[in-house]
């Protein structure tokens, strides 16, 4: 069956650290999403990639970053994070762009 | 980027009655898709249908879709208490998934 990882469940990191947010994919999909899930706010979209080593930015990408240098692996980098970023990340990866989502379970990050 | 809008943004139904979550969304689309998330969890897909169809049906589920008002509504007939969960439309127009803020749908047994 298909299946999406993410490395951590929960997570809590201190203000200024860098975070790392790993994804995994074992379906050879092209396409991988990283989205954040904040109460009232819905998922928004922070970077997505259509291949390896290419990015494209969302909706929300300040403050983030991206690596994909393998096909399967989609990492989600914050570079310094902040309070404001404690929320919901959910990665997830489709066939084509246009076709259903796998998410992963989804990693509760606390910024303290 | 637009977003889909769902309708309405909570719902609470006795098991056995249906329940009906409708999704307006503002651009011209490729499909449209209906999502479910458990508490704490990931989204789980539960059906597409693509901007040439009219109705679709996936077990207890059926959606419609009416390009001309631009909405869409997912009905789930026959609740149970497992059905407990947020409603989540995405639409697509040559972009990735543009997610509305769900509806969270309570059945009480």
């Amino acid at each position: 069956d298909v299946k999406v990882t993410q490395s951590s469940r929960y997570l809590v990191k201190r203000t200024g650290e860098k975070v790392f947010l790993e994804c995994v994919q074992d379906m050879d999909h092209e396409n991988m999403f990283w989205y954040r899930q904040d109460p009232g706010l819905g998922l928004r979209l922070i970077y997505f990639s259509y291949d390896v080593k290419m990015k494209e930015k969302g909706d929300i990408p300040e403050g983030y970053s991206v690596s994909r240098e393998k096909k399967e692996r989609f990492s989600l980098i914050l570079e310094s994070a902040s309070t404001n970023q404690t929320s919901m990340y959910l990665c997830a990866s489709s066939l084509s762009g246009a076709e259903k989502l796998f998410f992963g379970s989804g990693t509760q990050l606390s910024v303290l | 980027s637009q977003q889909g809008e769902e309708d309405p943004q909570a719902l609470s139904i006795q098991e056995g009655e249906n329940a009906t979550m409708n999704c307006s969304y503002k651009t011209s689309i490729n499909n449209l898709q209906w999502y479910r998330q458990n508490s704490g969890r990931g989204l789980v897909h539960l059906i597409l249908i693509r901007s040439n169809e009219r109705e679709k049906h996936s077990g207890r589920l059926r959606v419609t879709l009416d390009t001309s008002k631009k909405s869409s509504s997912l009905l789930i007939t026959a609740s149970r208490a497992a059905d407990t969960a947020s409603y989540f439309c995405a639409t697509v127009w040559g972009t990735p998934l543009v997610f509305g803020k769900g509806t969270r749908l309570s059945v009480i047994a």
